[in-house]
């Protein structure tokens, strides 16, 4: 059964603080990996990794796929309280049509 | 168009009784879905239509729950006999076909609570 695992599940960090979120997939003809931020409602879209290796960069956030290991990292450097939310990775698997496959999600509270 | 719109945002109802989410999708994407997401868990898939048909439904969509898009634009989900196990944010998002999953987009969810 395709699953994807998120570690840790909640995190509690100071502002300024660098945090690493972790997401490992078991996909089947696995496709894409996606990263989402979730604050109380819609999941609003952060990163699509298609490839292994090739860094994606938005502000302070960054993510990397690492295919043969089957996870993604997620990297918030200099976190501020805004940062604050569930953070969300899904994998799409090839034969599916375009569901995603959720983890569980990372909780992190940026505390001033 | 500013984006997927869902409604109610929140619905209360007693057990038993049934219950009708909207969900008004991108106007130009022709794929939408519907998730649920309960507390401390990620989103999970219950259907999918492209244009009207409803192409794919997960095992999670018991009898009780039924999904239609009549004209290919809006959609709606209806649980029966709603139970307690069925409290949950029900999500919908809507995509273009060739749009990849960038064009994925979620709406606010409507939050279903039976008591």
């Amino acid at each position: 059964e395709d699953k994807v695992v998120q570690s840790p599940l909640s995190l509690v960090v100071h502002e300024g603080d660098t945090v690493t979120l972790n997401c490992s997939y078991e996909v089947t003809n696995f496709r894409s990996l996606l990263w989402y931020k979730q604050e109380k409602k819609a999941p609003t879209f952060l990163f699509m990794l298609t490839s292994s290796g090739i860094e994606k960069k938005s502000g302070r956030l960054s993510s990397i796929l690492d295919k043969k290991e089957l996870f993604s990292i997620l990297n918030i450097t200099a976190t501020q309280t805004g940062d604050s939310a569930v953070y969300l990775c899904a994998a799409v698997a090839g034969g599916s049509q375009g569901n995603l496959i959720f983890g569980k999600g990372t909780k992190l509270s940026v505390k001033p | 168009d500013t984006g997927v719109s869902q409604d109610p945002r929140h619905k209360i109802t007693k057990r038993g009784q049934n219950v009708t989410f909207r969900c008004d999708p991108i106007s130009e994407h022709n794929r939408l879905y519907w998730y649920r997401q309960t507390l401390g868990q990620g989103p999970e898939f219950l259907t999918y239509f492209q244009n009207e048909a409803q192409l794919e439904k997960s095992r999670l969509l018991s009898d009780r729950f039924s999904a239609e898009r009549p004209k290919g634009s809006f959609s709606t989900l209806e649980i029966q006999r709603t139970e307690q196990g069925d409290s949950a944010m029900y999500l919908c998002a809507s995509s273009l076909l060739g749009g990849g999953n960038m064009s994925y987009t979620f709406g606010s969810g409507t939050r279903l609570t039976v008591v």
